[in-house]
C-alpha cells in the first residue's frame, strides 16, 4: 500500500528557520510535491522535486533523496503568514495519482 | 473567473436529500479530480478524469457518483449520504502529458464545505 508520514504539528519563531519532514513507502514513486493549505483555503503548489538533491526558491527550498523515501521543506525567515498546513504529497502508481499525507499543521510565534 | 471555482461553498443536506456539487477550472486542462479531505486525515483522492473519461474510481461507494461532461467542468452529485460523509470536498485540474510539461502540477478549487445531518 501506500504511506506517507509527516509530524502533525510544529511550532516555530518568527525569522526562524523550519524542517518538515516526510517519508514516503509507495509503488511507482514518480515524484513529490508539498503544498500549503491555510485554513479554509485551498492547497497551492509550493515545490515539486524528482531527482534527488534540493530545489530552492525564495524562502523555500523542498529536498528529495528517492534511495531513502524521505524528502523536507525548509521555511526561512519565518513570517507570521507562513503559519498553515503544509502537505506532503507523492506521485503514485502510472498516471497522474497523487496520494497525501495527512498535513503539517505550522505555527509560527512571535 | 480565474483558476478552479467550485460551488456552493457551504452545504447542508439531510441524509435523504440529493445535491450536486460543481466545479469549473479555466485553465485549459485536460484533467479533472474529486478529492475528499477530513479533520485529522490525508486528502483522499474520490476520482479521476482525464479527456472527460473516468480514469480512477478510488472504492467510492455509489451514493457519489461524478459526471465530467467536458473538460472544464467537474459535477459530484450526491445521494443518500451519511454523516460520516461530512467534510470538505476540493477539486482539482492539471494537463496532463503534451510537450513541455515537465511535471503535472494540480490547481485546486477552494472547495465545498459539506455537512450532513
Amino acid at each position: 500500500g501506500q504511506n506517507i508520514d509527516q509530524p502533525t504539528e510544529m511550532t516555530a519563531t518568527e525569522g526562524a528557520i523550519v524542517q518538515i519532514n516526510c517519508t514516503y513507502q509507495t509503488s511507482g514513486f514518480n515524484g513529490l510535491f508539498w503544498y500549503q493549505q491555510h485554513a479554509g483555503e485551498a492547497p497551492t503548489f509550493l515545490s515539486y522535486n524528482v531527482l534527488d538533491g534540493l530545489e530552492e526558491k525564495g524562502r523555500f527550498s523542498s529536498f528529495l533523496s528517492r534511495s531513502k523515501g524521505y524528502s523536507y521543506l525548509l521555511l526561512k525567515e519565518l513570517q507570521m503568514k507562513d503559519s498553515a498546513s503544509y502537505l506532503c504529497a507523492a506521485f503514485t502508481g502510472g498516471g497522474n495519482k497523487l496520494t497525501f499525507g495527512t498535513g503539517t499543521q505550522l505555527k509560527v510565534e512571535l | 473567473e480565474t483558476g478552479v471555482t467550485q460551488t456552493p461553498r457551504h452545504l447542508v443536506m439531510g441524509m435523504t436529500n440529493k445535491k450536486s456539487l460543481k466545479c469549473e477550472q479555466h485553465l485549459g486542462h485536460n484533467a479533472m479530480y474529486w478529492y475528499k479531505q477530513s479533520a485529522k486525515k490525508p486528502l483522499e483522492l474520490m476520482f479521476v478524469y482525464n479527456f472527460k473519461e473516468q480514469t480512477e474510481n478510488n472504492s467510492v461507494p455509489s451514493r457519489f457518483s461524478p459526471e465530467c461532461p467536458n473538460s472544464s467542468h467537474l459535477f459530484l452529485h450526491l445521494h443518500t449520504l451519511q454523516p460520516e460523509d461530512s467534510a470538505l470536498y476540493l477539486c482539482a485540474s492539471s494537463q496532463e502529458g503534451g510537450a513541455g510539461v515537465s511535471y503535472n502540477e494540480q490547481f485546486f478549487g477552494p472547495g465545498t464545505r459539506l455537512t450532513v445531518l
